[in-house]
């Protein structure tokens, strides 16, 4: 079967560190992305990882290991405007068009 | 810039109505989606189309139909209204020749149904 599992709920305080994790278990990989979603709004484009590593983008940052299943998305310098959700969701080998998603992880920044 | 708009932010209907929920894009792009979003479960594909007139079921498509006659517009249509299709419903759009396959979202429409 096809599965990503993301933490439903973290918690963290502003100016701090928070790392959000992400495993899967998808028909093949061509690569994984990071959406942030403030409540009642779309989804908006954060990252797209597809080679292992760490890849930086101001204060955000999404690592991948493709061997391990395994993604985070690692939020630096936290704002209270970063509480959201935020989602993990694979793109399989198969059925190129459709992206597998996870629930999300709501996070709540806290002053 | 990117738009994808949706034709209602918010909407109630009855039980056993026929109920059309409008997507249009302004990027061009061949591949068009609909979702359904609920706590806890995530997004969730109702239908999808990579080109016009063409559509395909995703996970959850009973209870729902699709239509899309031209590139920019893709509906998605209830045929009749139940009190479980009371949700958020999203719509996005990509291009397939691009690198990433990049979903762009439009605002959503919450449906409530009565």
């Amino acid at each position: 079967g096809q599965n990503i599992d993301q933490p439903t709920e973290m918690t963290a305080t502003e100016g701090a560190i928070v790392q959000i994790n992400c495993t899967y278990q998808t028909s093949g990989f061509n690569g994984l992305f990071w959406y942030q979603q403030h409540a009642g709004e779309a989804p908006t484009f954060l990252s797209y990882n597809v080679l292992d590593g760490l890849e930086e983008k101001g204060r955000f940052s999404s690592f991948l290991s493709r061997s391990k299943g395994y993604s985070y998305l690692l939020l630096k310098e936290l704002q209270m405007k970063d509480s959201a959700s935020y989602l993990c969701a694979v793109r399989p080998l198969i059925g190129n068009y459709q992206l597998i998603w996870g629930a999300g992880t709501k996070l709540i920044i806290k002053p | 810039d990117v738009k994808v708009t949706q034709s209602s932010r918010y909407l109630v209907k009855r039980t056993g109505e026929k109920v059309f929920l409008e997507c249009v894009q302004d990027m061009d792009h061949e591949n068009m989606f609909w979702y359904r979003q609920d706590p806890g479960l995530g997004l969730r594909l109702i239908y999808f189309s990579y080109d016009v007139k063409m559509k395909e079921k995703g996970d959850i498509p009973e209870g729902y139909s699709v239509s899309r006659e031209k590139k920019e517009r893709f509906s998605l249509i209830l045929e009749s209204a139940s009190t479980n299709q009371t949700s958020m419903y999203l719509c996005a759009s990509s291009a397939p020749r691009t690198v990433t396959y990049e979903q762009y979202f439009g605002p959503g429409t919450r449906l409530t149904v009565t």
